[in-house]
């Protein structure tokens, strides 16, 4: 299957920092995706990239679509406690339907 | 609104028993997937189901096999299970199979150990 190569693979931040993760792939993709998940409970999407270079806001959180196609960044502004949590990146290659999911990024955030 | 639910939330397992874990949709979700996630590793999908029948798979083997009812809520069965199919089982609902991914609501998901 497609290997998403996830960095950071953790972070400990202190409160009030900028945060930068990425993800990258082997081959094109066509939809990137960027969820967070917290202890017991699945993953929340937070951003959905469906085009290259495409630049989308959530809060303080800012998702890009790489222009190759084949990476993803997201950014998170003044960072808080409860931006504590997992990170993935998800994309769907530009062949078939399934989404892939990166191997996380571990979010500490010292206040 | 009740969101995905999942059961049970924990189980424990040996070598070659079979396991049946539940889903159950958010409310006006008909598509449901399931996703397995080891742990320290992202979600890797297993299958989707729509109109009880299977319309995508991952790279699992056979012995992962899924059912759809036709009140949309879905199980997903484990035979002959091997120690490295422990892992949070996690089932995620949509509104139809070529969902746009901001309607892809996760549920909790279900521990399963393997002993």
């Amino acid at each position: 299957g497609q290997q998403l190569n996830q960095s950071p693979q953790s972070m400990f931040i202190q409160e009030g920092e900028d945060v930068s993760m990425n993800c990258t792939s082997s081959s094109i993709f066509n939809t990137w995706l960027w969820y967070k998940q917290e202890p017991g409970e699945g993953p929340v999407l937070l951003i959905a990239l469906y085009k290259a270079g495409e630049l989308t806001s959530n809060g303080r959180l800012t998702a890009q679509f790489g222009i190759t196609r084949k990476d993803s960044f997201l950014n998170i502004s003044a960072s808080i406690p409860s931006d504590v949590g997992i990170y993935f990146c998800a994309g769907q290659p530009i062949t078939g339907n399934q989404f892939y999911f990166g191997t996380g990024t571990s979010l500490t955030v010292i206040p | 609104d009740a969101g995905v639910t999942q059961s049970p939330t924990h189980l424990i397992k040996t070598r070659g028993q079979q396991v049946t874990l539940r889903c159950s949709p958010k409310s006006g979700h008909d598509t449901v997937s399931w996703y397995q996630q080891a742990l320290g590793q992202g979600p890797q999908f297993i299958f989707q189901y729509y109109e009880e029948e299977e319309r995508q798979r991952g790279n699992f083997p056979d012995r992962f096999s899924g059912h759809q009812f036709p009140n949309y809520s879905s199980e997903l069965n484990v035979n002959a299970l091997l120690l490295g199919d422990s892992a949070l089982y996690l089932c995620a609902s949509s509104s139809g199979p070529y969902y746009s991914y901001n309607e892809q609501f996760f549920g909790p998901g279900t521990r399963l150990t393997v002993l």
